[in-house]
């Protein structure tokens, strides 16, 4: 079966510091992958979505960039964290081939920029 | 451009009380509607979701949705709700675009 992992679960950094953030999917090959922010009363916002190892598409312009080094890893990133990046983010995944599927959600990290 | 609306934002029943959640969404091309629920403590997870045929569908707890296409709705109802049902509710659009857009959710609240 698959299964979606993200770390950390939890994470308080300073305004300025770099981020990292991982996804990973185990038990399926060439998914769709999906970074969003969740803000409370305010749903959940696309950030990228990729189709495949080095194929990422931006959803809005920010301070975040996202990259995919392996089929099933899918990383965002900041140079320079702002208060304003607080929040809480998913990775979901989805099956190769059109976005027409489901997607299945990690767990989420939440983040807050201090 | 693609957008999902959800009318409402809390949601407050009493156990055994009727459900509706209201979605409506804005695209002209083909779509593929979904409700994902989140419970307190837990990952998003897939309510139900239409692809095409049967405008009705069913999904688990005894959820279900209708795909109204003339009216660009997809609104979820449940007969009977149970205290286990306080959550928060999305409902979701895929396109052939290849891009998904969630509402803003709906917190669903039961009082026992």
């Amino acid at each position: 079966s698959q299964t979606i992992h993200q770390w950390p679960a939890t994470l308080v950094q300073p305004v300025g510091s770099p981020l990292s953030l991982e996804c990973t999917v185990e038990g399926t090959s060439n998914p769709n992958l999906y970074w969003y922010r969740q803000a409370a009363g305010r749903g959940l916002q696309l950030l990228f979505y990729s189709v495949g190892i080095g194929q990422i598409s931006s959803e809005v312009p920010q301070n975040l960039s996202a990259s995919r080094p392996q089929d099933r890893q899918f990383i965002l990133s900041s140079k320079k964290l702002l208060l304003s990046d607080s929040g809480f983010y998913l990775c979901a995944w989805s099956p190769p081939g059109p976005n027409y599927n489901e997607q299945f959600f990690g767990p989420g990290t939440r983040l807050t920029v201090l | 451009a693609q957008s999902v609306s959800q009318h409402n934002h809390h949601v407050i029943l009493s156990e055994a009380a009727s459900l509706e959640l209201g979605c409506n969404y804005s695209y002209g091309g083909t779509v593929n509607l979904f409700w994902y629920v989140q419970y307190p403590g837990q990952h998003l997870q897939l309510l139900l979701k239409y692809f095409s045929g049967d405008p009705l569908v069913k999904g688990i707890k005894g959820f279900e949705a209708e795909f109204i296409k003339s009216k660009f709705s997809f609104n979820l109802r449940k007969p009977s709700v149970q205290w286990s049902d306080t959550a928060e509710y999305f409902c979701a659009l895929n396109t052939n675009a290849g891009k998904s857009t969630f509402g803003d959710g709906t917190t669903l609240t039961v009082k026992p």
